[in-house]
Protein backbone atom coordinates (compact mmCIF):
# COMPACT_ATOMS: atom_id res chain seq x y z
CA UNK A 1 0.00 0.00 0.00
CA UNK A 2 1.36 3.76 -0.59
CA UNK A 3 2.09 5.75 2.66
CA UNK A 4 3.03 9.46 2.31
CA UNK A 5 5.34 10.88 5.24
CA UNK A 6 5.97 14.88 5.97
CA UNK A 7 8.56 16.23 8.10
CA UNK A 8 9.18 18.04 10.31
CA UNK A 9 5.46 17.56 12.07
CA UNK A 10 5.85 21.13 13.49
CA UNK A 11 8.54 23.46 12.99
CA UNK A 12 9.36 27.34 14.63
CA UNK A 13 11.27 29.53 12.27
CA UNK A 14 12.38 33.00 13.28
CA UNK A 15 11.35 35.22 10.22
CA UNK A 16 14.55 35.76 7.43
CA UNK A 17 15.62 32.29 8.26
CA UNK A 18 15.53 29.66 5.43
CA UNK A 19 13.19 27.03 5.09
CA UNK A 20 13.15 22.94 3.79
CA UNK A 21 9.97 20.55 3.91
CA UNK A 22 10.38 17.49 2.95
CA UNK A 23 7.85 14.70 1.50
CA UNK A 24 8.18 11.19 0.20
CA UNK A 25 5.79 8.87 -1.07
CA UNK A 26 6.27 4.67 -0.53
CA UNK A 27 4.77 1.93 -2.42
CA UNK A 28 4.19 3.55 -5.75
CA UNK A 29 6.16 5.35 -9.16
CA UNK A 30 5.93 8.46 -11.01
CA UNK A 31 3.33 10.15 -9.02
CA UNK A 32 1.90 13.40 -9.13
CA UNK A 33 3.23 15.50 -6.15
CA UNK A 34 1.69 18.19 -5.00
CA UNK A 35 2.22 21.53 -2.45
CA UNK A 36 -0.77 22.73 -0.32
CA UNK A 37 -0.68 25.98 2.20
CA UNK A 38 -3.63 25.84 4.71
CA UNK A 39 -3.63 29.40 6.31
CA UNK A 40 -5.51 29.32 10.30
CA UNK A 41 -9.19 28.80 9.41
CA UNK A 42 -8.59 29.18 5.40
CA UNK A 43 -9.10 27.19 2.75
CA UNK A 44 -6.13 24.80 0.54
CA UNK A 45 -4.19 26.86 -1.25
CA UNK A 46 -2.21 25.06 -3.83
CA UNK A 47 1.55 26.32 -4.33
CA UNK A 48 2.93 23.74 -6.42
CA UNK A 49 2.86 20.61 -8.58
CA UNK A 50 4.84 17.84 -10.34
CA UNK A 51 4.04 15.46 -12.72
CA UNK A 52 7.47 14.10 -13.02
CA UNK A 53 11.14 14.54 -11.63
CA UNK A 54 12.50 18.48 -12.44
CA UNK A 55 9.14 19.18 -13.61
CA UNK A 56 7.54 22.17 -11.37
CA UNK A 57 4.80 23.89 -11.82
CA UNK A 58 3.98 26.90 -9.41
CA UNK A 59 1.01 28.70 -8.63
CA UNK A 60 2.26 31.05 -6.12
CA UNK A 61 5.30 32.81 -6.77
CA UNK A 62 5.63 34.50 -3.39
CA UNK A 63 9.66 33.33 -1.76
CA UNK A 64 8.70 29.91 -1.91
CA UNK A 65 10.23 27.19 -4.47
CA UNK A 66 9.72 23.63 -5.00
CA UNK A 67 12.28 20.95 -6.15
CA UNK A 68 11.58 16.90 -6.73
CA UNK A 69 15.28 15.38 -6.74
CA UNK A 70 13.36 12.38 -7.03
CA UNK A 71 10.50 10.05 -8.38
CA UNK A 72 8.77 10.04 -5.09
CA UNK A 73 10.45 13.32 -3.14
CA UNK A 74 9.25 16.61 -3.18
CA UNK A 75 11.09 19.53 -1.17
CA UNK A 76 9.49 22.96 -0.39
CA UNK A 77 11.91 25.61 0.24
CA UNK A 78 12.44 29.19 1.30
CA UNK A 79 15.58 31.40 1.61
CA UNK A 80 13.67 33.83 3.56
CA UNK A 81 10.62 33.21 5.42
CA UNK A 82 8.07 35.64 6.00
CA UNK A 83 5.35 35.96 8.71
CA UNK A 84 2.53 34.86 6.19
CA UNK A 85 4.80 31.95 5.50
CA UNK A 86 2.85 30.61 8.74
CA UNK A 87 0.45 27.78 8.24
CA UNK A 88 -0.02 24.05 7.53
CA UNK A 89 1.92 22.83 5.05
CA UNK A 90 0.67 19.72 3.05
CA UNK A 91 1.67 17.38 0.35
CA UNK A 92 -0.39 15.57 -1.64
CA UNK A 93 0.05 12.70 -4.27
CA UNK A 94 -2.41 10.94 -6.80
CA UNK A 95 -1.61 8.95 -9.78
CA UNK A 96 -1.58 10.32 -13.03
CA UNK A 97 -4.53 10.97 -14.88
CA UNK A 98 -5.82 7.70 -16.49
CA UNK A 99 -7.77 7.87 -19.73
CA UNK A 100 -8.61 11.42 -19.13
CA UNK A 101 -10.04 10.64 -15.21
CA UNK A 102 -8.38 12.37 -12.55
CA UNK A 103 -7.24 10.36 -9.83
CA UNK A 104 -7.85 10.62 -5.83
CA UNK A 105 -5.21 13.13 -4.19
CA UNK A 106 -3.81 11.73 -0.53
CA UNK A 107 -2.36 14.04 1.81
CA UNK A 108 0.32 13.90 4.08
CA UNK A 109 -0.20 14.48 7.73
CA UNK A 110 1.03 17.68 7.63
CA UNK A 111 3.91 20.13 8.85
CA UNK A 112 2.53 23.12 10.84
CA UNK A 113 5.24 26.21 10.72
CA UNK A 114 5.10 29.02 12.66
CA UNK A 115 7.08 32.07 11.60
CA UNK A 116 7.86 34.45 14.50
CA UNK B 1 -7.94 30.72 -14.17
CA UNK B 2 -10.28 28.01 -12.38
CA UNK B 3 -12.49 28.96 -9.85
CA UNK B 4 -14.70 27.43 -7.18
CA UNK B 5 -17.00 29.26 -4.46
CA UNK B 6 -17.93 27.70 -1.42
CA UNK B 7 -21.45 27.96 0.35
CA UNK B 8 -21.92 28.55 3.01
CA UNK B 9 -18.79 28.96 5.39
CA UNK B 10 -20.08 27.88 8.48
CA UNK B 11 -23.42 25.44 9.05
CA UNK B 12 -24.38 24.33 12.36
CA UNK B 13 -27.02 21.48 12.72
CA UNK B 14 -28.82 19.33 14.99
CA UNK B 15 -27.78 15.75 15.72
CA UNK B 16 -30.14 13.77 12.78
CA UNK B 17 -30.69 16.66 10.31
CA UNK B 18 -29.70 17.56 6.62
CA UNK B 19 -26.80 19.31 5.96
CA UNK B 20 -26.13 20.55 2.26
CA UNK B 21 -23.22 22.46 1.40
CA UNK B 22 -22.82 23.98 -2.20
CA UNK B 23 -19.89 24.56 -4.66
CA UNK B 24 -19.86 26.86 -8.11
CA UNK B 25 -17.42 26.56 -10.84
CA UNK B 26 -16.42 28.65 -13.59
CA UNK B 27 -14.12 25.96 -16.13
CA UNK B 28 -17.37 24.56 -18.15
CA UNK B 29 -14.56 21.61 -19.34
CA UNK B 30 -14.20 20.43 -15.51
CA UNK B 31 -15.03 16.66 -15.28
CA UNK B 32 -14.16 15.65 -11.74
CA UNK B 33 -15.83 16.97 -8.63
CA UNK B 34 -14.43 15.84 -5.17
CA UNK B 35 -14.95 16.16 -1.80
CA UNK B 36 -12.71 16.39 1.45
CA UNK B 37 -13.42 16.09 5.03
CA UNK B 38 -10.92 17.45 7.35
CA UNK B 39 -10.95 16.88 10.86
CA UNK B 40 -9.68 19.12 13.37
CA UNK B 41 -5.61 19.00 13.04
CA UNK B 42 -6.15 16.20 10.87
CA UNK B 43 -5.29 15.85 7.22
CA UNK B 44 -8.18 15.94 4.01
CA UNK B 45 -9.67 12.59 3.33
CA UNK B 46 -11.50 12.07 -0.05
CA UNK B 47 -14.96 10.91 1.20
CA UNK B 48 -17.12 11.01 -2.08
CA UNK B 49 -16.24 12.23 -6.03
CA UNK B 50 -18.25 12.17 -8.91
CA UNK B 51 -17.59 12.75 -12.83
CA UNK B 52 -19.12 14.62 -15.14
CA UNK B 53 -21.09 11.70 -16.99
CA UNK B 54 -23.28 11.18 -13.80
CA UNK B 55 -25.94 13.73 -11.89
CA UNK B 56 -25.59 11.73 -8.60
CA UNK B 57 -24.12 9.17 -6.74
CA UNK B 58 -24.90 8.28 -3.01
CA UNK B 59 -22.80 6.29 -0.51
CA UNK B 60 -24.50 5.58 2.51
CA UNK B 61 -25.40 9.38 4.14
CA UNK B 62 -23.58 11.03 1.88
CA UNK B 63 -24.42 12.07 -1.89
CA UNK B 64 -23.30 14.45 -4.16
CA UNK B 65 -24.88 16.31 -7.04
CA UNK B 66 -23.67 17.72 -10.04
CA UNK B 67 -25.36 20.03 -12.55
CA UNK B 68 -23.34 21.02 -15.17
CA UNK B 69 -25.39 23.16 -17.39
CA UNK B 70 -25.53 25.60 -13.93
CA UNK B 71 -22.09 24.83 -13.00
CA UNK B 72 -22.78 23.51 -9.48
CA UNK B 73 -22.46 20.60 -7.30
CA UNK B 74 -23.35 20.11 -3.72
CA UNK B 75 -22.41 17.83 -0.73
CA UNK B 76 -25.55 16.24 1.10
CA UNK B 77 -25.36 14.85 4.21
CA UNK B 78 -28.52 12.69 6.01
CA UNK B 79 -29.27 12.18 9.47
CA UNK B 80 -26.07 13.68 10.58
CA UNK B 81 -24.00 12.63 13.62
CA UNK B 82 -21.77 14.02 15.95
CA UNK B 83 -18.81 12.87 14.08
CA UNK B 84 -19.61 14.59 11.05
CA UNK B 85 -18.17 17.83 12.42
CA UNK B 86 -15.14 18.46 10.45
CA UNK B 87 -14.30 20.69 7.53
CA UNK B 88 -15.66 19.92 4.15
CA UNK B 89 -13.99 21.16 0.93
CA UNK B 90 -15.22 20.72 -2.81
CA UNK B 91 -12.41 20.80 -5.19
CA UNK B 92 -12.25 21.11 -9.49
CA UNK B 93 -9.34 19.73 -11.54
CA UNK B 94 -6.81 23.00 -12.53
CA UNK B 95 -7.08 23.82 -16.22
CA UNK B 96 -3.72 23.16 -16.53
CA UNK B 97 -2.89 19.91 -15.15
CA UNK B 98 -3.81 17.15 -12.38
CA UNK B 99 -3.82 19.77 -9.60
CA UNK B 100 -6.83 20.72 -7.61
CA UNK B 101 -8.20 23.49 -6.77
CA UNK B 102 -9.90 23.70 -3.19
CA UNK B 103 -12.68 25.93 -1.93
CA UNK B 104 -12.32 27.72 0.58
CA UNK B 105 -13.78 25.22 2.89
CA UNK B 106 -17.45 24.49 5.24
CA UNK B 107 -17.20 24.15 9.08
CA UNK B 108 -19.78 21.70 9.85
CA UNK B 109 -21.32 22.13 13.50
CA UNK B 110 -23.20 18.83 14.72
CA UNK B 111 -24.80 19.01 18.19
CA UNK B 112 -26.59 16.78 19.69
Amino acid sequence: SQTIHQWPATLVQPVGSPLSLECTVEGTSNPNLYWYRQAAGRGLQLLFYSVGIGQISSEVPQNLSASRPQDRQFILSSKKLLLSDSGFYLCAWSQGRTSGYYNEQFFGPGTRLTVL
Amino acid sequence: GENVEQHPSTLSVQEGDSAVIKCTYSDSASNYFPWYKQELGKRPQLIIDIRSNVGEKKDQRIAVTLNKTAKHFSLHITETQPEDSAVYFCAVPHQAGTALIFGKGTTLSVSS
